[in-house]
This record gives structure tokens, sequence and C-alpha cells, in this order.
């Protein structure tokens, strides 16, 4: 059956380190891979998206890698702050299909 | 820029009762779509619409039903409520279903079927 594992249910990380999740999925040829954050009460927003052919993503102090012959993708904050606190979501589709979501990692930066 | 906006925030219901969640976005996006979160299960699909005129079942499907009403709206209806369907619904829009664009969400209803 087709799975999206996010390997940490809760992270918990010094301010100032990175923080690093991890996110696996089988039986999927996904076209693309999307990171999104949600703060508690709130609707998750897009962080980052990288192709199926892209390696690495940057934008600020975040960073994503997409190995598919793993089939993994790594999400990575530098510098971490006590605001990053919150859930992070990975998901994925294959052409022409619906987003399908992992069921996320809590990252706590504590200060 | 309103993006997404859905109504109502919260809902209590009781079983067998009926509600319909509205959902409707200003970014001209073609594809809608209905999210139920409950914890420990993570954000699961239960319909979408590719584009106006058309819907698709996702996983979660069963004890609901939904309209495309134009390009900016998608409701969710609830025929029967049952306590199973206690969750938080998110509604998102894109421009294209499997389209390397980003979803834009809702902020949520949370509804509770006692």
């Amino acid at each position: 059956s087709q799975k999206i594992e996010q390997n940490s249910e809760a992270l918990n990380i010094q301010e100032g380190k990175t923080a690093t999740l991890t996110c696996n999925y089988t039986n999927y040829s996904p076209a693309y891979l999307q990171w999104y954050r949600q703060d508690p009460g709130r609707g998750p927003v897009f962080l980052l998206l990288i192709r199926e052919n892209e390696k690495e993503k940057r934008k600020e102090r975040l960073k994503v890698t997409f190995d598919t012959t793993l089939k993994q993708s790594l999400f990575h904050i530098t510098a971490s702050q006590p605001a990053d606190s919150a859930t992070y979501l990975c998901a994925l589709n294959q052409a022409g299909t619906a987003l399908i979501f992992g069921k996320g990692t809590t990252l706590s930066v504590s200060s | 820029n309103a993006g997404v906006t859905q109504t109502p925030k919260f809902q209590v219901l009781k079983t067998g009762q009926s509600m319909t969640l509205q959902c409707a976005q200003d970014m001209n996006h073609n594809s809608m779509y209905w999210y139920r979160q409950d914890p420990g299960m993570g954000l699961r699909l239960i319909y979408y619409s590719a584009s106006e005129g058309t819907t698709d079942k996702g996983e979660v499907p069963n004890g609901y039903n939904v309209s495309r009403l134009n390009k900016r709206e998608f409701s969710l209806r609830l025929e029967s409520a049952a306590p199973s369907q206690t969750s938080v619904y998110f509604c998102a829009s894109s421009e294209g279903v499997g389209q390397t664009r980003s979803y834009t969400f809702g902020s949520g209803t949370r509804l509770t079927v006692v």
C-alpha cells in the first residue's frame, strides 16, 4: 500500500541548532514533494516545493533535499529559533492527483 | 487578499443532524479540496474538484457529499452526522490538480458531533 511516513512525531532541539525532519514514502512515484508548516489552530502554510529532478532547494534558513532512489526527503532548518516551533507536514502527489500528506512532525525549539 | 475563507469556524451537531461547510477562494484557482484532520491521522483527503463542474472522491469520502457551486465555491455536506465525523475540516485550493503549485488552505472548521 502507499505510505508517507514522517519518522518522528516530535523533535526537540535547542535554539541555534539545525533541525532535520525526515519524510519517507513507499509505493509512490511523486512528481514533486512539498513541505508545509502548521501552527496550532491554523491551516497549513506552504513552505517549499521540490521536483523529482531536483536534488536540493533552499529558501532563507530552510533547505529541502529529495532522493527518489532512497524515496526520502529531508527538511532542514538552520539556526533554529523558538518561532520555528510548529508542526511540519510533508506532502506529495503523483501526476494528476491531489496532494497526500504525512502525519507531521512537531518541532519544539527551546531557548 | 482573503485567500480561502471557511465558514463556520466552529460547530456542534447532534448525531443525525445535517450541515454544510462552506468554502470560497478569491485567487481564481481551478482546483479545490476538502481534507479532514484528526489527531494521529494527519490530513486525509475527502473530496476534490479538479475544475468547475467536476468532483472526485478522495481517501475518506463516506458520509460526505460535495458541490462545486462555481469556480469560487466548494461546499461539503454531512447528511446525517456521526460522532466519527468529529474533526477539523480544511478547505484548500490550487491552480490545478497535479500541477507543481502549492495549495492555499483556509483556517479550518472545528466540528464536534455529540
